[in-house]
């Protein structure tokens, strides 16, 4: 399959705990895009990291990729309630030119106040 | 900012209705994207469309059809709707054919085939 596999499937922590998602995947990649989704809702895009780029951030966001492995992770710190959400790793594979996006299964993610 | 709007949040229908799903985008985007999602699989694309009156299958066409007429807006058609296509779908823009762009979503509508 071509398709991202993430870890862990769910993930519950306490308010300020820093919160660690994962990609992995078999393919080539172009590039990396991480999403979220609140319940029930649309998803929202968050960061995308390019096959030649090793780590991104983008506020609390810290994304890593290691092409090497074929895997990526997300790194959220100083987690909020207000983070509780569903997160997806997307690719877009190499060779690709249409921008069609690939997606994971998603990591649920809880936050607890 | 980028709107993308589904006509419908919730929609219950029965087997075997045609079914129209729509989706606008206000933004001028050129690709268009329907997915649908399920538990435990992810997202799914069904089709995309990179121009007005082009479209191509994605991973899981069967018994859907679409239709983009004007560049705004992008129609997902169940020709004879059945039990195993209850999902939530999904509608995305992006903005050209190029390999960094983003995906916008709307909100996502919640089909339920009775």
């Amino acid at each position: 399959s071509q398709q991202g596999e993430e870890d862990p499937q769910a993930l519950s922590i306490q308010e300020g705990e820093n919160a660690t998602m994962n990609c992995s995947y078999k393919t080539s990649i172009n590039n990396l895009q991480w999403y979220r989704q609140n319940s029930g809702r649309g998803l929202v895009h968050l960061i995308l990291i390019r096959s030649n780029e090793r780590e991104k951030h983008s506020g609390r966001l810290r994304v890593t990729l290691d092409t090497s492995k074929k895997s990526s992770s997300l790194l959220i710190t100083a987690s909020r309630a207000a983070d509780t959400a569903s997160y997806f790793c997307a690719l877009v594979l190499l060779g690709g030119n249409t921008g069609k996006l690939i997606f994971g299964q998603g990591t649920t993610l809880q936050v607890k106040p | 900012d980028v709107k993308v709007t589904q006509s419908s949040r919730y929609l219950v229908k029965r087997t075997g209705e045609k079914v129209f799903l729509e989706c606008v985008q206000d933004m001028d985007h050129e690709n268009m994207f329907w997915y649908r999602q399920d538990p435990g699989l992810g997202l799914r694309l069904i089709y995309f469309s990179y121009d007005v009156k082009m479209k191509e299958k994605g991973d899981i066409p069967e018994g859907y059809s679409v239709s983009r007429e004007k560049k705004e807006r992008f129609s997902l058609i169940l020709e004879s709707a059945s039990t195993n296509q209850t999902s939530m779908y999904l509608c995305a823009s992006s903005e050209t054919s190029g390999v960094y762009n983003e995906q916008f979503f709307g909100p996502g509508t919640r089909l339920t085939v009775l």
